[in-house]
């Protein structure tokens, strides 16, 4: 059973533009969820993180919205460059991140020039 | 920020036969491991907990005979993948957690590349 749902599976943007990742969640134990970000061959890398306590954290062109009455959250990636094709997986965990992940299926971004 | 490792980074290795993979946290002491498995274009698995000083705990469906895990010290975990088969090709990516006042997150291993021929 997929605890963490993830959509789009693939994203394709041009340079300059939004990309906007959606994740939702059942499980109303979770309090920590993480966004990573993996190149091809290579283990996971964490982004950003959010717990419920706000609706909204940003850092640099990485912004985290969080709806907890809907159990979603999102990442918005501002100005997207070629640089930042990979694939991003949501995550949520209970207590802290320390803790068993849960991921979702993830999302393969492509910024073409 | 906190360096997990991983090695080898790849393996290739007949069937029947066993590889262990080994997971170090650099500069940081972990108590707590964390074992995930991945097949292409898909999500992470997790596959156990490793625990230094005591037993791993496995996921529903994980053979815990077949994926050996031991937590040697407080920076060195190992899988061991015994008797494996082409089915057992997989990409192995290792967690651990860095838990205290501030920083809660887990820092993940580059990932060993499994085939098994």
């Amino acid at each position: 059973q997929q605890q963490v749902k993830q959509s789009p599976q693939s994203l394709i943007v041009q340079k300059g533009g939004i990309s906007i990742i959606n994740c939702a969640y059942e499980n109303t134990a979770f309090d920590y969820f993480p966004w990573y970000q993996q190149f091809p061959g290579k283990g996971p890398a964490l982004l950003i993180a959010i717990r419920p306590d706000v609706s909204e954290k940003k850092e640099g062109r990485f912004t985290i919205s969080f709806n907890k009455s809907a159990k979603q959250f999102s990442l918005h990636i501002m100005d997207s460059q070629p640089g930042d094709s990979a694939t991003y997986f949501c995550a949520a965990s209970i207590g802290t991140g320390a803790n068993n992940l849960f991921f979702g299926t993830g999302t393969r971004l492509t910024v073409i020039p | 920020g906190a360096v997990v490792s991983q090695h080898p980074s790849w393996v290739i290795c007949k069937s029947g036969t066993s590889v262990k993979i080994e997971c170090r946290s650099l500069d940081f002491q972990a108590t707590t491991m964390f074992w995930y498995r991945q097949f292409p274009k898909q999500s992470l698995m997790l596959m156990a907990t490793s625990n230094e000083g005591s037993k791993a705990t496995y996921e529903q469906g994980v053979e815990k005979d077949k994926f050996l895990i031991n937590h040697a010290s407080l920076t060195l975990s190992t899988l061991t993948v015994t008797s494996a088969h082409p089915e057992d090709s997989s990409f192995y990516i290792c967690s651990a957690p860095l838990a205290g006042i501030g920083a809660d997150t887990q820092y993940f291993g580059p990932g060993t590349r499994l085939t098994v021929l």
